[in-house]
Parts: structure tokens; C-alpha cells; sequence
């Protein structure tokens, strides 16, 4: 069975610091798709990455950056010098190619940034 | 840009009541899928299409329809609501099926009393 944790419920940080947000998955198949999404205060949700699983290198756009590691399945993500606008529910998700066109979601981390 | 709208935002009902929430999108995608987010649970699917005429149960199908005549548009009906309906509903589309980026609707608070 598939499956993704976020461990982290909630994560507060004052601004300009930088936050990792850690997602574990669990798959056995070895075709698959990480994203993470945005679910800012508003309420909308906002895609931010998605990487397949024979794409190992990280990213890195602006302030975010994320490391894929297959060994440890995790796709963790980092915002470095954190700004009161980066305050948001983040989500990670998991699909396989062959999945009935399922993703899997975490439960969401919700970051706060404080002034 | 339209995107993908949903309608309506809020809505209140009755048990037994039935609703159905719309979803419509301008950008062509074949996908579009309906999710429902509730606190400490994440997203989880509800119905989804790969186009016109062709509709699937994901995950938590109960209670839910769908129907998919065009394109664009891709309603949720709730039969008979229970509160065990009472969420928050999110439509989405892609243009790469379940392996692409997702677009989402503003969501529709729907409270079940």
C-alpha cells in the first residue's frame, strides 16, 4: 500500500529563518510522483513541484528547494530566509503511474511565520 | 483567466437534502477530479474523469455522483447529505491526467446539519 507522512503537524518559525518541511512515502512501485502543494489562508490550493522517481536531482526556485532521496523515501522541502507570506498549510502527494489515477495525500503541515 | 470555478462558496444544508456543487474549467483539460479536505486528513478523492463521458469512484465515492456531458464542466451531487458530508470540496483539472500539475477551484464549504 501507498503512503505518504508528514510528520510535522505544525511548525512556527520567526521570520527569515529557514524551515524544512519533511515528507516520508511509502510505494513499492518504482514508477512514481512526488508533488507539494500550497494551501495559503485563503484557502486555495497552489502547486508548487512535482518530480518523478528517476529524476533524483533537487531543486531549487527562489527560497525553495527540495531533496529527493529514494534511499530514505523522502521528498523534504526547505525555505530558506522565511517571509510572513511563506504562512500556510503545506502538502505533500504521491501517485504511481499505474494508480487509477489516485494521489496520495499527507495530512499537511501547517507553517506559521511570525514577524 | 477563469481557471477552474466552483460554485457555490458556502452552502448550508439540511440531513437529507440533496445539492449538487458545480465545477466548470476553460482550460480543456481531459482530467478533472473532485476531492474533499477535512482537518488532520488531508485530500481525499471522491470521483474523478479522464473526459467527456467517462467518470470513476476514488476513494470515499459514497453518497457522491458525477457526470461528465462536456469538457468543461464536471458537477458533484449529494444524494441525501448526512453530516459525515460536512467538508470542505475541492474540483480540480490536468492536462496530464493524475501525473500532472493540478488546478484548483476556490473550494465550497458545505455544512450538514
Amino acid at each position: 500500500a501507498q503512503k505518504v507522512t508528514q510528520a510535522q503537524t505544525e511548525i512556527s518559525v520567526v521570520e527569515k529563518e529557514d524551515v524544512t518541511l519533511d515528507c516520508v512515502y511509502e510505494t513499492r512501485d518504482t514508477t512514481y510522483y512526488l508533488f507539494w502543494y500550497k494551501q495559503p489562508p485563503s484557502g486555495e490550493l497552489v502547486f508548487l513541484i512535482r518530480r518523478n522517481s528517476f529524476d533524483e536531482q533537487n531543486e531549487i526556485s527562489g527560497r525553495y528547494s527540495w531533496n529527493f532521496q529514494k534511499s530514505t523515501s523522502s521528498f523534504n522541502f526547505t525555505i530558506t530566509a522565511s517571509q510572513v507570506v511563506d504562512s500556510a498549510v503545506y502538502f505533500c502527494a504521491l501517485t504511481l503511474l499505474d494508480s487509477n489515477y489516485q494521489l496520495i495525500w499527507g495530512a499537511g503541515t501547517k507553517l506559521i511565520i511570525k514577524p | 483567466n477563469a481557471g477552474v470555478t466552483q460554485t457555490p462558496k458556502f452552502q448550508v444544508l439540511k440531513t437529507g437534502q440533496s445539492m449538487t456543487l458545480q465545477c466548470a474549467q476553460d482550460m480543456n483539460h481531459e482530467y478533472m477530479s473532485w476531492y474533499r479536505q477535512d482537518p488532520g486528513m488531508g485530500l481525499r478523492l471522491i470521483h474523478y474523469s479522464v473526459g467527456a463521458g467517462i467518470t470513476d469512484q476514488g476513494e470515499v465515492p459514497n453518497g457522491y455522483n458525477v457526470s461528465r456531458s462536456t469538457t468543461e464542466d464536471f458537477p458533484l451531487r449529494l444524494l441525501s447529505a448526512a453530516p459525515s458530508q460536512t467538508s470542505v470540496y475541492f474540483c480540480a483539472s490536468s492536462t496530464g491526467a493524475h501525473t500532472g500539475e493540478l488546478f484548483f477551484g476556490e473550494g465550497s464549504r458545505l455544512t450538514v446539519l
